[in-house]
């Protein structure tokens, strides 16, 4: 079975800050590991995604996440919030036919 | 542009009635996920087709059944409609087989109102 926890239901950053959205998983299976991005009135878009291989992974945006099995752990980041950034951020996580989706982080993005 | 279509946008109706919601995956996608998200309940799955055949299954009421056909494209019906049916319901399509096709693709989604 898959579970996710995104810690932080809101989180709040100065433009020109680093993002840091937190998400962990447990996993019976090796697990592919996703972040989606939720922008206003839309629908979920891949922002990146880990399946094997090289565990720092980099998305669109300027988005990257680094894949810690000793963790159980695949971390967001940005090393510099833009505006356009707000939005809600959902982890995600496959074990096999299933995704389990977290609870969604939103950010906020101050001026 | 995900390639993945959902009609109607929006759909207003009232308690105990019966709707019927539509989406076409990308072309070449194989599974098609229903999912709820609410206020309240957050981004919730409710179903998953592969093929034409159930593959997972969530939190999914009895009033609601959901199918896909030869064509691939799928439909979700909710019937006696209850006041906290009312949602954004988002049909997502993923090639499905094969360890690097599990990425989802979100469709904009269907924005139920019960009244």
């Amino acid at each position: 079975a898959q579970s996710v926890t995104q810690l932080g239901s809101h989180v709040s950053v100065s433009e020109g800050a680093l993002v840091l959205l937190r998400c962990n998983y447990s996993s019976s299976v090796p697990p592919y590991l996703f972040w989606y991005v939720q922008y206003p009135n839309q629908g979920l878009q891949l922002l990146l995604k880990y399946t094997t291989g090289a565990t720092l992974v980099k998305g669109i945006n300027g988005f990257e996440a680094e894949f810690k099995k000793s963790e159980t752990s695949f971390h967001l980041t940005k090393p510099s919030a833009h505006m356009s950034d707000a939005a809600e951020y959902f982890c995600a996580v496959t074990g096999g036919f299933k995704t389990i989706f977290g609870a969604g982080t939103r950010l906020f993005v101050k001026a | 542009d995900s390639g993945v279509t959902q009609t109607p946008k929006h759909l207003i109706t009232a308690t105990g009635q019966r709707v019927t919601l539509r989406c076409s995956p990308r072309s070449g996608d194989l599974s098609v996920y229903w999912y709820q998200q609410s206020l309240d309940q957050g981004l919730q799955f409710l179903i998953q087709y592969y093929n034409g055949e159930e593959r997972a299954k969530g939190n999914i009421l009895e009033r609601f059944s959901a199918q896909q056909f030869p064509d691939l494209h799928s439909e979700l019906n909710l019937s006696s409609l209850e006041l906290g049916d009312s949602a954004l319901y988002f049909c997502a399509s993923s090639v499905g087989v094969g360890r690097d096709n599990y990425e989802q693709y979100f469709g904009p989604g269907t924005r139920l109102t019960v009244t």
